[in-house]
């Protein structure tokens, strides 16, 4: 079964970027839809976008113009990277596959970003 | 965007009973015959699990007691005969179009 985990830095200051990179193991990434979703502390969740090898996009609108999300087939590796990040971006972002016609199959474990100075 | 409002917010349940868990979409999810909805389940500190996806279709290693039900825009989430290790937050999830958007979630409890 296909494998995710999530590693970055876990503060970022306001107004810089957020980068992400989520590693796959157990499978090639080209196989994948993949998607990252992100939820604050305590809260319910939110759909960033999902990407394939091939360079196809999709991102939430809510977060349009300051997401980017690509995938590095050499190392099997997801990246997400947010610009301009306020405290509202402060969450645990989890990177997942998609399964079927769409729907979020396997998640990795998560890992939590704050945004503070 | 489609709105996914599930009801209740929290829901306390007894062992052995049945809890029901409902998600209303805010417009039709359904595709060909098929309703793009999914369940999943998240205990604290983890990820969510898949529990459900095409609204009835139980995920791999998913136990039968969970089932799902509904067509269009009305949903439903049961759990037969509750267990302990059922304690969780409950969202249903809608993707049928972009942006994927999920419901409040629903924190079910043991009375």
């Amino acid at each position: 079964q296909v494998q995710l985990r999530e590693s970055g830095p876990r503060l970022v200051k306001p107004s810089e970027t957020l980068s992400l990179i989520c590693t796959v193991s157990g499978d090639s990434i080209s196989n994948y839809y993949l998607t990252w979703i992100r939820q604050p502390p305590g809260k319910g969740l939110e759909y960033i976008g999902y990407t394939r090898y091939n360079g196809r996009t999709n991102y939430n609108p809510s977060l349009m113009g300051r997401v980017t999300l690509s995938v590095d087939t050499s190392n099997n590796q997801l990246s997400l990277r947010l610009t301009s990040v306020t405290d509202v971006d402060t969450a645990v972002y989890f990177c997942a596959t998609i399964g079927g016609t769409g729907y979020v199959d396997d998640w990795g474990q998560g890992t939590l970003v704050i945004v503070s100075s | 965007d489609i709105v996914m409002t599930q009801s209740p917010d929290s829901l306390a349940v007894s062992l052995g009973e049945r809890a029901t868990i409902n998600c209303k979409s805010s417009q039709s999810v359904l595709l060909n015959s098929d309703s793009e909805l999914a369940w999943y389940q998240q205990k604290p500190g983890q990820p969510p699990r898949l529990l459900i996806y095409l609204a009835s279709t139980r995920a791999s290693g998913v136990p039968d007691r969970f089932s799902g039900s509904g067509s269009g825009t009305d949903f439903t989430l049961t759990i037969s005969g509750l267990q302990a290790e059922d304690v969780a937050i409950y969202y249903c999830m809608q993707y049928y179009t972009s942006p994927r958007t999920f419901g409040q979630g629903t924190r079910l409890e043991i009375k």
